[in-house]
Order: structure tokens, then sequence, then C-alpha cells
């Protein structure tokens, strides 16, 4: 079964500094990984994804996300985080196509605080 | 475009009642799915719907849950004899595509329904 691990509740920085939200994931084969974010009372919204190709993946509002076969993990990065950039972070995976099917499998979120 | 659609955005029912939830999916949007929310977990996959058609049920609880996606109107989710571990957000997502196309494009959600049995 595919599982997604997000290990940190909340994650606080300072802004303008670097962030990273982390996201590991347990899957047979190669899975499609997804990003998103959930701001108070909203719904989700799509960050970015990787499927295939270059590890690095960039998405929306300057982020970003690099693919690590090996360490399983597709940790979510910002050079340089913004106060608007805190909410609540979903890692996702779907396998393509062994089981999973149509589903995602999301993380438990991170909460991400960004302060003056 | 006014994305996808869900009401009501907060509902209270007794424990025994039923809970009605609606989704209208995006214009053009003809899949659509639910994923429910616990308290301090991730949302999990609950069902996959196409007009007129469940195609994956594998998340819905097998007693008092339903869904269906008429030919009109919005996605239903319904609760019969809501108990207090249905409290939860229940998400709806749609897309214009099928799960494999949509990789490329990502669900839209919708902002949820906020279900509190008391």
């Amino acid at each position: 079964a595919q599982s997604v691990a997000q290990p940190e509740d909340q994650v606080n920085v300072a802004e303008g500094n670097p962030l990273t939200v982390k996201c590991t994931y347990s899957v047979s084969g190669n899975p499609y990984l997804f990003w998103y974010v959930q701001y108070p009372n909203r719904g989700l919204q799509f960050l970015l994804k990787y499927i295939t190709g270059d590890n690095l993946v960039k998405g929306s509002y300057g982020f970003e996300a690099e693919f690590n076969k090996s360490q399983t993990s597709f940790h979510l990065k910002k050079p340089s985080a913004l106060v608007s950039d805190s909410a609540l972070y979903f890692c996702a995976v779907r396998h393509p196509f062994t089981g999973g099917g149509n589903k995602l499998t999301f993380g438990t979120g991170t909460q991400l605080k960004v302060e003056l | 475009n006014a994305g996808v659609m869900q009401n009501p955005r907060h509902l209270v029912r007794r424990r025994g009642q039923e809970a009605r939830l609606r989704c209208s999916p995006m214009k053009g949007h003809s899949h659509v799915y639910w994923y429910r929310q616990l308290p301090e977990e991730g949302l999990k996959f609950m069902v996959y719907l196409q007009k007129e058609n469940i195609i994956d049920e594998s998340g819905m609880p097998k007693e008092r849950f339903s869904a269906e996606f008429p030919k009109e109107g919005p996605s239903i989710l319904r609760i019969q004899q809501v108990v207090r571990g249905d409290s939860a957000a229940y998400f709806c997502a749609s897309s214009p595509r099928s799960p494999m196309d949509t990789d490329n494009y990502g669900y839209t959600f919708g902002s949820g329904t906020r279900l509190t049995v008391v």
C-alpha cells in the first residue's frame, strides 16, 4: 500500500529565510508526487508535481521540490519565505499503475508559520 | 469560473440524523472525488464518480455512506444515521479528465463542508 509521511507537524521560519517542508513516501515503482497548500477555510490548491524527468520541479508562488528516489523523499522548498506562505501544506502520492489507481494518498500535513 | 462549489460550508447534525453534502464541480468537469479529513489526519479518499457512475468507492465506509453524481445537478454525499465519529471536513475535487490526465493539471478542490455531529 502507498503511504506518505510528513514528519513535522509544524515548521517555523523567519521571513526571508529559506524553508523546507519534508515529505517521504512508500510506494513500489515510480510514484507520482504532489504538493498542495491549504489556506484557512479554503480548499486545497495544487502547487507542483513530479511525474518524470528532472528531479527538481518548480511550481507556483516560487516553490520547488526535489525528488530523491534513493531516499524516497520529495521535500518542498523555497529560497526566501514570505509571511503570506503561512498555511497548511500536504504532500500526496498517486501510483499510476498498481493499485492506487484513482486515489491520492495524503500526508497528515505540515503547518508552516512564517514570522517577521 | 466559480470553481468547485460545496455547500453547506458548515453542517451540524444530531446523532441519528442524515447529512447531505453537495458538490458542484467546475464547469466542464465530469469527474468528482470525495475526500474526508478527520481531525489531526490527512485527507482520506472516499469515492470517485463520473456522471451517473461510481467508478471507485473503495474508501467509503460499508454502511450509512452513499454517493451519487446524477446526469443533472451536483454530486451528493449522503451519510445516514450520523454518529460523532463522522464529524470531519469533507472535501470534493473535480477534474475534466481521467486520473491519468488529471496528474498533469491537478485536481481542483472545493472549500469543504465541515460536519459536526452533536
